[in-house]
């Protein structure tokens, strides 16, 4: 099955600077990557996702890119700012996700 | 829409105890997952069904764990006899056709004592 793997587990950033949160994942039938932030005590929301046919998607300060090649997908977040502050999962997989471990991202003012 | 809506919200039960957690799916959703999320173990998926039909559990740990989907909009996710150990943050999640982005609901806190 699908195994997904998320680094860093914790990320401390300055405000206004980038973050970049990695995963690498193991099943070749995957073909949809999708991420999530979730704030303390709250349910988990979808900021981005791409499919195996595209290789980069951007949307406002976040972007996401994916090697299929590699097998390794990345978050990008830039100009970041306090509300950024949160645990963030990449995920992957065809008719389930398959989750990653998560990265807490704290912005420092 | 009122979104992914579970039930309760919190709930302590005591070992040994039967425990009923509900989920109701977006409306013209028909993929339903139950997640398992714990500081240890992440988020795990315990089972997900497809237009009512159970697809893979493979994810529920044990037979004290049990899920049915009676309908296509509501969910049951059943723990008999509930342990310490299953305390944890239950989240079920819906989408279309299971291709796409999940939409999560709240979530149900469950600590057994």
């Amino acid at each position: 099955g699908e195994n997904v793997e998320q680094h860093p587990s914790t990320l401390s950033v300055q405000e206004g600077d980038s973050a970049v949160i990695k995963c690498t994942y193991s099943d070749s039938a995957s073909n949809y990557f999708p991420w999530y932030k979730q704030e303390l005590g709250k349910r988990p929301q979808l900021i981005i996702d791409i499919r195996s046919n595209v290789g980069e998607k951007k949307d406002q300060r976040i972007a996401v890119t994916l090697n299929k090649t590699a097998k390794h997908f990345s978050l990008h977040i830039t100009e970041t700012q306090p509300e950024d502050s949160a645990v963030y999962f990449c995920a992957a997989g065809a008719q389930k996700l398959v989750f990653g471990q998560g990265t807490r991202l704290t912005i420092n003012p | 829409d009122a979104g992914v809506i579970q039930s309760p919200r919190h709930e302590v039960t005591e070992m040994g105890q039967e425990v009923t957690l509900r989920c109701k799916l977006i409306s013209g959703h028909n993929s339903l997952f139950w997640y398992r999320q714990t500081m240890m173990r992440g988020l795990e998926l315990l089972i997900y069904f497809n237009n009512n039909v159970p697809i893979d559990d493979s994810g529920m740990p044990e037979d004290r764990f049990s899920a049915k989907m009676p309908n296509a909009s509501f969910s049951t996710l059943k723990i008999q006899p509930s342990e310490p150990r299953d305390s944890a943050v239950y989240f079920c999640a819906s989408s279309f056709q299971g291709r796409s982005g999940y939409t999560f609901g709240s979530g149900t806190r469950l600590t057994v004592v």
